[in-house]
């Protein structure tokens, strides 16, 4: 069965602090990795990364994908409090059928 | 405006009472699935579709079932709702290896 785990389960950090969310994955036939944010309602993209080592930015955020280690980084820089969230990262196989979650981590932002 | 849309978005009903939650995608995306999500646990797959007529049961299928007669529409269906049922539901839909759009959700109780 595929298992993917985050960690830590939770966190909470100042503005303007860094945070760095860990995700480790056992996939089967894995193609990609996919990470989300949730703030109180429906998840929304982040990132999908499919080849390793190779850095995905999107303003203050950036993840990276380990391939021969199966995690996944996700950073933050410079938090606000609109970071807040739950974020989850998610693996893809490549029959594309099914994505398995992990359990998300809470990131708390306090002014 | 690309979307999913779920109905309804709230519901409270009693034990054993027949329900149906619906779906329904504007984006022509071949796979459709139906997530719950509790405290902890993640977002978990309850079933997918890969097309009209095509569905499979994903890591938490007791007690639902679904249906795919259209590509736009896929429907989650609980027959005889029990209390351990009380979640958060999502539907998502996505086309390919690609990103993952999920509906605004339904939080359901069941008494």
């Amino acid at each position: 069965e595929d298992k993917v785990v985050q960690s830590p389960l939770s966190l909470v950090v100042h503005e303007g602090d860094t945070v760095t969310l860990n995700c480790s994955y056992e996939v089967t036939n894995f193609r990609s990795l996919l990470w989300y944010k949730q703030e109180k309602k429906a998840p929304t993209f982040l990132f999908m990364l499919t080849s390793s080592g190779i850095e995905k930015k999107s303003g203050r955020l950036s993840s990276i994908l380990d391939k021969k280690e199966l995690f996944s980084i996700l950073n933050i820089t410079a938090t606000q409090t609109g970071d807040s969230a739950v974020y989850l990262c998610a693996g893809m196989p490549s029959n594309d059928y099914k994505l398995s979650f992990g359990a998300g981590t809470t990131v708390t932002v306090r002014a | 405006e690309a979307q999913v849309t779920q109905n309804p978005r709230y519901l409270i009903t009693v034990t054993g009472k027949k329900l149906t939650v619906t779906c329904s995608q504007n984006m022509n995306h071949e796979y459709m699935s139906w997530y719950r999500q509790d405290p902890g646990l993640g977002l978990r797959q309850i079933y997918y579709s890969m097309n009209v007529e095509v569905t499979d049961k994903g890591d938490v299928p007791e007690g639902y079932k679904v249906s795919r007669k259209e590509k736009r529409n896929f429907p989650l269906i609980l027959e005889s709702p029990s209390p351990n049922q009380t979640s958060l539901y999502f539907c998502a839909s996505r086309t390919g290896s690609l990103e993952q759009y999920f509906g605004p959700g339904t939080r359901l109780t069941v008494t």
